[in-house]
């Protein structure tokens, strides 16, 4: 497609559980970003992918978090024993180099009961 | 102290007036400005950047830009209902090493018809 695919776009999970969000940028774009948002809040930073490596993970909270990016292209955010504090919309982004220039894709909500 | 500060809103204006957005950060070193507008529901998408001091037209938007005050701005010209949403101010932040995009909060723009 032409913009950021994220899947799925509502995911309702239950405390504890396993979570994978997945990210598809637009086709040529090196830079990828996970973001996550709350209601009334601006995105928080996660993570920031330069090809397949993770050039600042800084803003992933805890361990439970981890994200990877194995071929350049699709990535993956990935969540251990989810909290219900962990409900929000996960943004996933892309640039041509790594700019602040982004195109978000329409995220993924994300429901802990 | 936040790094990138909004008035959380409403700003609610008349169709046809101008809106002032503004937006402060507290990294003196921060080089790029962003400003992202947020429909209810739906992603982020770039509408201005801004690198200089001074001022950036684009169509019915102008950024104003002052490093030395670290304050950034978004002006909207003749308000469209349409213009309704909220607007996230960005910037790369050189003080936290991060290459990725730190957003505020955002302000609720509404125009009122």
């Amino acid at each position: 497609g032409a913009g950021v695919s994220q899947t799925p776009s509502n995911k309702v999970t239950e405390k504890g559980k396993y979570v994978e969000l997945r990210c598809d940028p637009i086709s040529g774009h090196t830079a990828l970003y996970w973001y996550r948002q709350s209601l009334g809040q601006g995105p928080e930073f996660l993570i920031y992918f330069q090809g397949t490596g993770a050039a600042d993970d800084s803003g992933l909270p805890n361990d439970r978090f981890f994200a990877v990016r194995p071929e350049g292209s699709v990535s993956t955010l990935k969540i251990q024993r989810t909290e219900r504090g962990d409900s929000a919309v996960y943004l996933c982004a892309s640039s041509v180099q790594g700019a602040g220039e982004l195109f978000f894709g329409e995220g993924s909500r994300l429901t802990v009961l | 102290q936040k790094e990138v500060e909004q008035n959380s809103g409403p700003l609610s204006v008349p169709e046809g007036a101008i809106a002032s957005l503004n937006c402060t950060y507290s990294d003196r070193v921060s080089q790029s400005f962003f400003w992202y507008r947020q429909y209810s529901g739906k992603s982020p998408e770039l509408i201005m950047s801004i690198y200089s001091n001074g001022d950036k037209e684009d169509g019915r938007f102008t950024a104003q830009l002052n490093k030395a005050s670290q304050y950034v701005s978004l002006l909207i010209r003749d308000s469209q209902p349409s213009d309704s949403a909220t607007y996230l101010c960005a910037v790369v932040s050189m003080d936290t090493g991060r290459r990725a995009l730190t957003f505020g909060s955002g302000t609720r723009l509404q125009v009122q018809p």
